[in-house]
């Protein structure tokens, strides 16, 4: 159980154009999902949270208008980098949790612009 | 805020050895632990996790890890390392805001 797809595990597309990657809890409803960002060889940075019909809080120094996040069932979180440029490729990463502590974490999205 | 150290950056073990790796966190409140593993281009693996209780959890693969409330400690260790244990591997502690905050991760490393 607690199991959390990505689509597409990964993309390569052209500066400026927008790329969307969605999440999905696949045998459970999360009432919280979350995303991540990872460069090469560096941790997770959490870049937003996102509760099922409200709005997502994004981290400090994360910027909103480009990295739009829409929370719109308890089942599916979508982001959307938009007017993507080369220094946004990098490893996505969003997990799913229920009420507890506990988050289950994606398989990832390697995106890469070219 | 919640904050992890993970002082080593590299460890390399030989087949059969045992493993410890190392994690310090910064919380006000009683922290959420978490091990995590990686495989390069994957997502995390949850390895173990301490909420509360008994300070020794006992995780998936062998690992085991010991929460030190006294040191801010939460050392992740394995009796013998299999060479399928080669991997980057993250500590994380969360707060009562359901956020996780990440170490900068141990990338481990198994010679035959």
């Amino acid at each position: 159980g607690a199991v959390v797809s990505q689509h597409p595990s990964w993309v390569i597309c052209k500066s400026g154009t927008s790329v969307k990657i969605e999440c999905r809890s696949l045998d459970f409803q999360a009432t919280t999902m979350f995303w991540y960002r990872q460069f090469p060889k560096q941790s997770l940075m959490l870049m937003a949270t996102s509760n099922e019909g409200s709005k997502a809080t994004y981290e400090q120094g994360v910027e909103k208008d480009k990295f739009l996040i829409n929370h719109a069932s308890l089942t599916l979180s979508t982001l959307t980098v938009t007017s993507a440029h080369p220094e946004d490729s990098s490893f996505y990463i969003c997990s799913a949790s229920l009420t507890s502590m506990e988050q289950f974490f994606g398989p990832g999205t390697r995106l890469t612009v070219l | 805020a919640q904050s992890v150290t993970q002082p080593d950056i590299h460890i390399t073990v030989s087949e059969g050895a045992s493993l410890e790796l190392r994690c310090n966190y910064s919380y006000g409140a009683t922290p959420y632990l978490f091990w995590y593993v990686q495989s390069p281009g994957q997502g995390l693996q949850l390895l173990l996790k301490y909420f509360s209780g008994d300070t020794l959890v006992q995780g998936i693969k062998g690992f085991e890890a010991e929460f030190k409330r006294s040191q801010s400690s939460f050392n992740l260790r394995k009796p013998s390392v299999h060479w399928s244990d080669a991997a980057e591997y993250f500590c994380a502690v969360g707060g009562n805001d359901y956020k996780l905050s990440f170490g900068a991760g141990t990338t481990v490393t198994v010679r035959a």
